[in-house]
């Protein structure tokens, strides 16, 4: 059964730390999402990659947030210097975009729930 | 994307149908009305598209009005673990982009 893995499931750590959620998207999907759900904001993407380059980042706050694809099988996102106000729960999709398909069908992993105390 | 509008909140009673509305009167004519849910404490599930035609999986239906200003996701026979949050998203098919995803419709299934 195919299914988008992201680890870890759950971290706690302190203001000012760094912070790397890591995404294994669906084997041959080839472009992948990076979401944030907050009970005030609901679910807001963040960022995505097709073909492992970056397409749309705008969502993100850049000057502490990074997103990479090192390789198709795996994508991350990074928090550096962490605050409070980025617990969230971080979401990874992956999708196809082949030609002819309607597009839009994406498959969420369980999520990386963040703690930043 | 175009903007949906769905109700905040539905109960419905175990074994019956729940038929959840969004209206989407600004879609375009090359956008697909998807619907997602989200379970508590997990991520988001794809359900069904459709972008004319009435469409049915192993989920659910989707019924889609003839002027596509308004849609119905139908599950035919639901059960308590069809208590989630709904989406229903309004997304042209041009190409792999991000949800815009609204506050959707909580559905909460009664025993």
């Amino acid at each position: 059964d195919a299914r988008v893995t992201q680890t870890p499931r759950h971290k706690v750590t302190e203001m000012g730390q760094e912070v790397t959620m890591r995404c294994q998207p669906i084997l041959g999907h080839n472009t992948v999402f990076w979401y944030r759900q907050t009970m005030m904001q609901g679910l807001e993407l963040l960022a995505y990659f097709r073909n492992r380059a970056p397409l749309d980042d705008s969502g993100m706050p850049k000057d502490r947030f990074s997103a990479e694809m090192p390789d198709a099988t795996l994508a991350t996102l990074k928090i550096q210097p962490s605050e409070p106000r980025d617990s969230a729960v971080y979401f990874c999709a992956s999708g196809s975009s082949g030609h002819g398909l309607a597009k839009n069908i994406q498959y969420f992993g369980a999520g990386t729930r963040l703690s930043v105390l | 994307d175009a903007k949906t509008t769905q109700p905040p909140s539905m109960d419905c009673a175990e074994g019956r149908a729940a038929n959840l509305p969004c209206n989407h009167s600004t879609i375009s004519g090359n956008e697909y009305v998807y619907w997602y849910r989200q379970i508590h404490s997990q991520g988001p599930q794809y359900i069904i598209h459709g972008l004319k035609n009435n469409e049915t999986n192993e989920m659910a239906s989707l019924i889609i009005t003839e002027d596509r200003k308004s849609s119905t996701l139908i599950l035919p026979h639901a059960t308590l673990r069809d208590t989630a949050v709904y989406y229903c998203i309004a997304r042209g098919g041009g190409g792999a982009d991000g949800l815009t995803f609204g506050k959707g419709t909580h559905l909460i299934i009664q025993p």
